[in-house]
């Protein structure tokens, strides 16, 4: 079975500082796709980015980008030029490629950018 | 395009009440899926559909728990008889089966459920 650990509960940062956020998973699978969601308030989950197993070249967004270790299974989110709007729920999630299987996420860790 | 369409946004109910969910997916998304979000917690599974057929309810809590999706769009998931334990948010997800790998889920905003 896949796990996703993301082992800070809550992290905070100063406003256009950099932050990065922690996730590990444990997968048996060679195939996969990473994500990292962010979960304001309002509840609902917006995809951050998201990173293909087989492509070694970290994904990048904008002011999002993420380090992937496959070997380690590890892969954080660093957070650049913090925004007051980037305070939220941020979510590490697994998904097996090719199947017809969910999403696994993480316990999430809560973030705060501080004016 | 319009996104996930949850209802109702929040919902009190006492604990042995029933109480449903629905879902509108974005148009034309093959996969719905239902999650349930204890607080302080990410996202579990209940159940999975494709078109209006049901792929994984694994995770499901049958003997309370119940899901459809007629005609392969809209989705209500019902709890009969409530528990205090079923107190959480109820995030329906939508993808399109050609995209499913590509971009992950969309998701609605939730119905919070509160159990007294």
């Amino acid at each position: 079975a896949q796990t996703v650990t993301q082992s800070q509960p809550e992290m905070s940062v100063q406003e256009a500082e950099t932050v990065t956020l922690s996730c590990t998973y444990d997968t048996s699978e060679s195939n996969y796709y990473l994500f990292w969601y962010k979960q304001p308030p309002s509840r609902q989950m917006i995809l951050v980015i998201r990173q293909e197993a087989y492509k070694q070249q970290n994904a990048t967004e904008n002011r999002f980008s993420v380090n992937f270790q496959k070997a380690a299974k590890s892969f954080s989110l660093k957070i650049s030029d913090s925004q007051l709007g980037d305070t939220a729920m941020y979510f590490c999630a697994f998904m097996k490629r090719w199947y017809n299987n969910d999403m696994r996420f993480g316990a999430g860790t809560r973030l705060t950018v501080k004016p | 395009e319009a996104g996930v369409a949850q209802s109702p946004r929040y919902k009190i109910i006492e604990k042995r009440q029933s109480v449903a969910f629905w879902c509108n997916p974005i148009s034309g998304h093959a996969t719905l899926y239902w999650y349930q979000q204890i607080l302080g917690q990410g996202p579990k599974l209940l159940i999975q559909f494709q078109n209006n057929g049901v792929v994984d309810d694994s995770q499901l809590p049958k003997d309370r728990f119940s899901a459809e999706r007629l005609k392969g769009v809209d989705s209500t998931l019902k709890i009969q008889p409530a528990k205090l334990e079923d107190s959480a948010v109820y995030l329906c997800a939508s993808s399109a089966l050609r995209d499913r790998d590509a971009d992950g889920y969309t998701f609605g905003s939730g119905t919070r459920l509160t159990v007294v």
